[in-house]
């Protein structure tokens, strides 16, 4: 039982490249989450899919792009990279009454 | 705008003292509250919820909630080396959007 995975764990992009990060959860949570965190600051809403087949903006929208493929798989994409998108992204899932978990993490660096 | 706020510390306390972590929020609606524990360069653990006033204990870690004053505290009995984490208040204000705050350092010295 992995939990929640997130794949790449580091990744460096020059401005204007794409790239999409992915995110599995085998705890079969209807819901699903991308954040990103920056120093000094708090977890910040991207994205988030309620349940699958469904999408919703969070605080933060601009920029990205999601996909939820299916119950286990929620992606996060990059369509052109900017210098003020580097930072911490994770992912998250949850089923009781908002109770989140977390991937490990995916640190991006955009130069 | 809903926010939550968190002192930034850091907090330190020597080991096997009481530590306490203290939130504020702003949405007076707020249904649902938790405390996320995170380590240097890892992700949020959630280790503790709470849903209505009072206090909520779990092992060394006691939440308590106070909805008329709009706060939130966590606090750590017996503080050991390990706990020396940033601690994530977070705040649901409805439907599926969580707010969290910044997070405050605690320091437990050996």
């Amino acid at each position: 039982n992995a939990g929640v995975t997130q794949t790449p764990k580091f990744q460096v992009l020059k401005t204007g490249q794409s790239m999409t990060l992915q995110c599995a959860q085998d705890m079969n949570h209807n819901s699903m989450y991308w954040y990103r965190q920056d120093p000094g600051m708090g977890l910040r809403l991207i994205y988030y899919s309620a349940s699958e087949g469904t999408t919703d903006k969070g605080e933060v929208p601009n920029g990205y792009n999601v996909s939820r493929l299916n119950k286990r798989e929620f992606s996060l994409r990059l369509e052109s990279a900017a210098p003020s998108q580097t930072s911490v992204y994770f992912c998250a899932s949850s089923e009781k009454v908002y109770e989140q978990y977390f991937g490990p993490g995916t640190r991006l660096t955009v130069t | 705008q809903k926010e939550v706020e968190q002192n930034s510390g850091p907090l330190s306390v020597p080991e096997g003292a009481i530590a306490s972590l203290n939130c504020t929020y702003s949405d007076r609606g707020s249904q649902s509250f938790f405390w996320y524990r995170q380590y240097s360069g890892k992700s949020p653990e959630l280790i503790m919820s709470i849903y209505s006033n009072g206090d909520k204990e779990d092992g060394r870690f006691t939440a308590q909630l106070n909805k008329a004053s709009q706060y939130v505290s966590l606090l750590i009995r017996d503080s050991q080396p390990s706990d020396s984490a940033t601690y994530l208040c977070a705040v649901n204000t409805g439907g599926f959007k969580t707010i969290f705050g910044a997070g405050t350092r605690l320091f437990v010295k050996a």
